[in-house]
């Protein structure tokens, strides 16, 4: 079955430290990762994917198929971080996304 | 604002009334996706349209729910006799073409039954 497990609903950390949003993922095939966010007020959107291997507001993701892992990384929290993670995965050939139950990061001044 | 629309924002209803929201797509995208999304949980997938077909339904949509998108632009989502459990954020998004890791999301409608 396809799943993604995101183990912390809370993550709180004061600016500037390190953090690592987790993601484990159960998928049968290549799978497709990737990480969104909602700001307080704000719609969900996209954040970055694992195909890009791209970083975006300093956060980058690497995926591992040996630990099935995604997990999302900061090296310096900013305050501006404070928002809900939700990493997802693609199911290949039907376009739809399934979706972790999300992570809330705080970041502390 | 150029970006997926959806109304109502907020709907409170009595159980075993009916339901109907609207989203308008970012004009031009192909690509119309539905999910739900409760308390504490990640959105769960609905269903979708290519243009105007509903191309998968998921089992989560009891025959109490239908979508359509007449003319492959905007889409409507109707709840019949709705019970308490159908209360829920309803998240409608829309992306270009192949590839729904670019969806854009509307606001949503927040559906409380009473």
């Amino acid at each position: 079955a396809q799943r993604v497990t995101q183990p912390e609903k809370l993550l709180s950390v004061f600016k500037g430290a390190p953090v690592e949003l987790k993601c484990n993922y159960s998928y049968s095939g290549s799978p497709e990762l990737f990480w969104y966010v909602q700001y307080s007020r704000q719609r969900l959107q996209l954040l970055l994917r694992h195909i890009s291997r791209e970083s975006i507001k300093g956060f980058t993701a690497d995926l591992n198929k040996g630990e099935t892992s995604f997990h999302l990384k900061k090296p310096f929290a900013q305050e501006e971080d404070s928002a809900m993670y939700y990493c997802a995965l693609i199911v290949y050939n039907t376009d739809k996304l399934i979706f972790g139950t999300g992570t809330r990061l705080q970041v502390f001044p | 604002d150029t970006g997926v629309s959806q109304n109502p924002r907020h709907k409170i209803t009595k159980r075993g009334q009916n339901v109907t929201f609207r989203c308008d797509p970012i004009s031009e995208h192909n690509r119309l996706y539905w999910y739900r999304q409760t308390l504490g949980q990640g959105p769960e997938f609905l269903t979708y349209f290519q243009n105007e077909a509903q191309l998968e339904k998921s089992r989560l949509l009891s025959d109490r729910f239908s979508a359509e998108r007449p003319k492959g632009s905007f889409s409507t989502l109707e709840i019949q006799r709705t019970e308490q459990g159908d209360s829920a954020m309803y998240l409608c998004a829309s992306s270009p073409g192949r590839g729904s890791e670019k969806l854009f999301f509307g606001s949503g409608t927040q559906l409380s039954v009473l």
